[in-house]
């Protein structure tokens, strides 16, 4: 079956930073998205990565490994406006996005 | 670009009554829409994949009779919750490709801001 697993929570502090991972399991894989989504709003893309490798885009960057179906999400600099979930989501053979549970990430000052 | 706006953002309604909300891509043509659901503190759960000018298809346990869905243009797709209940309490939301890549990579989703429905 198809499958996304991502910690349900972590908690950083401000100014300091963050991996969250992702591994998955798809029938065929057409990329790897980020989305970051705050309480009662819709998510927001982040990142998409289809090759292996880092992909950096400010303080945020995205790494994919797909021989170990394995991604992370960087986050540095953490900010208090960071606080959001965090959902990891692949694209399977059809084009279908599979999603994961979401990573709550709480930042303490 | 790549704006998705719906509409209403949120809505109250009695037990039985029908809603509908409205999804729009506002600088692109989306020949592609999705709808989901997402209970607090859960992920996005797919409901249906709606494609302009035919009917869509909806995921494994979704009723297509009680969530009626209608994408009559490039720009515009509608759910319909008929006969709410209290347990369509939901946030529903749209999404759209925008088969033009644009800010990001062509396979991306972009969401509308949310609706929120309570059922009384």
């Amino acid at each position: 079956g198809q499958n996304i697993d991502q910690p349900t929570e972590m908690t950083a502090t401000e100014g300091a930073i963050v991996q969250i991972n992702c591994t998955y399991q798809t029938s065929g894989f057409n990329g790897l998205f980020w989305y970051q989504q705050h309480a009662g709003e819709a998510p927001t893309f982040l990142s998409y990565n289809v090759l292996d490798g880092l992909e950096e885009k400010g303080r945020f960057s995205s790494f994919l490994s797909r021989s170990k179906g394995y991604s992370y999400l960087l986050l540095k600099e953490l900010q208090m406006k960071d606080s959001a979930s965090y959902l990891c989501a692949a694209m399977d053979s059809n084009y279908q996005l599979i999603w994961g549970a979401g990573t709550k990430l709480i930042i303490k000052p | 670009g790549a704006v998705v706006s719906q509409h209403p953002s949120r809505v109250i309604c009695k037990s039985g009554t029908s809603v509908k909300i409205e999804c729009r891509s506002l600088d692109f043509q989306a020949t592609t829409m999705f709808w989901y659901r997402q209970f607090p503190k859960q992920s996005l759960m797919l409901m249906a994949t709606s494609n302009e000018g035919s009917k869509a298809t909806y995921e494994q346990g979704v009723e297509k009779d009680k969530f009626l869905i209608n994408h009559a243009s490039l720009t515009l797709s509608t759910l319909t919750v008929t006969s709410a209940h209290p347990e369509d309490s939901s946030f529903y939301i749209c999404s759209a490709r925008d088969p033009v890549r644009t800010a990001g990579p062509q396979e991306t989703q972009y969401f509308g801001p949310g609706t929120r429905l309570l059922v009384l």
